[in-house]
């Protein structure tokens, strides 16, 4: 079965400063697919950046990257010049060839101006 | 462009009650799936529709079932309600099953057992 770990239930940056999210997972597959998705309180899902198992190339999308480590299990997320909209709850998620989506407890970003 | 859209926001019932909760897919998308998140704990994966037919289900009991209508929309029924059914209960919906570019989501129903 596959799980999604993040170990940092909260993490606060300050405005303008870089935080990195961490996240590991646990498949035996090869082909999958990689989520970070941030819930504010409004509560609906918001898709931050998605990155493909098979591609080496750590996907990028305006201030936010990630760091995907495959041997190590590892899909990790850089906001870079946090802003005070960025406060939110940060879930990282797997999505295996079954179509099923498996998420991460979250992590709880504060953003202090 | 409407995205995901989800009714009720809000409900309580009461333990051993029944409930439909009910989901619009975004414009364009064919597949839905429905989470369930407990207070403080990601999305748990319940089931998804694709073709008005299920297609996978997560690891909860027959008193959580669903349907897909012709035009995509979907409901989602729990019978003989528990107090640990309480929860945000998400929609997602997605361009076939697969789902590769990311689910869109509703705001989710709060659904409370008493």
């Amino acid at each position: 079965a596959q799980t999604v770990t993040q170990s940092q239930p909260e993490m606060s940056v300050q405005e303008a400063e870089t935080v990195t999210l961490s996240c590991t997972y646990d498949t035996s597959e090869s082909d999958y697919y990689l989520f970070w998705y941030k819930q504010p309180p409004s509560r609906q899902m918001i898709l931050v950046i998605r990155q493909e198992a098979y591609k080496q190339q750590n996907a990028t999308e305006n201030r936010f990257s990630v760091n995907f480590q495959k041997a190590a299990k590892s899909f990790s997320l850089k906001i870079s010049d946090s802003q005070l909209g960025d406060a939110a709850m940060y879930f990282c998620a797997f999505k295996n060839n079954f179509n099923k989506f498996y998420f991460g407890s979250g992590t709880k970003l504060n953003v202090k101006p | 462009d409407a995205g995901v859209t989800q009714s009720p926001t809000h409900l309580i019932k009461t333990r051993g009650q029944q409930v439909t909760l009910r989901c619009s897919p975004k414009s364009g998308h064919d597949t839905v799936s429905w989470y369930q998140q407990a207070l403080g704990q990601g999305p748990q994966f319940i089931f998804q529709y694709y073709e008005e037919e299920e297609r996978q289900r997560g690891n909860f009991p027959d008193r959580f079932s669903g349907h897909q209508f012709p035009n995509y929309s979907s409901e989602l029924n729990v019978n003989a309600l528990l107090l640990g059914d309480s929860a945000l209960y998400l929609c997602a919906s997605s361009i076939a099953p697969g789902g590769n570019y990311g689910y869109t989501f509703g705001s989710g129903t709060r659904l409370t057992v008493v």
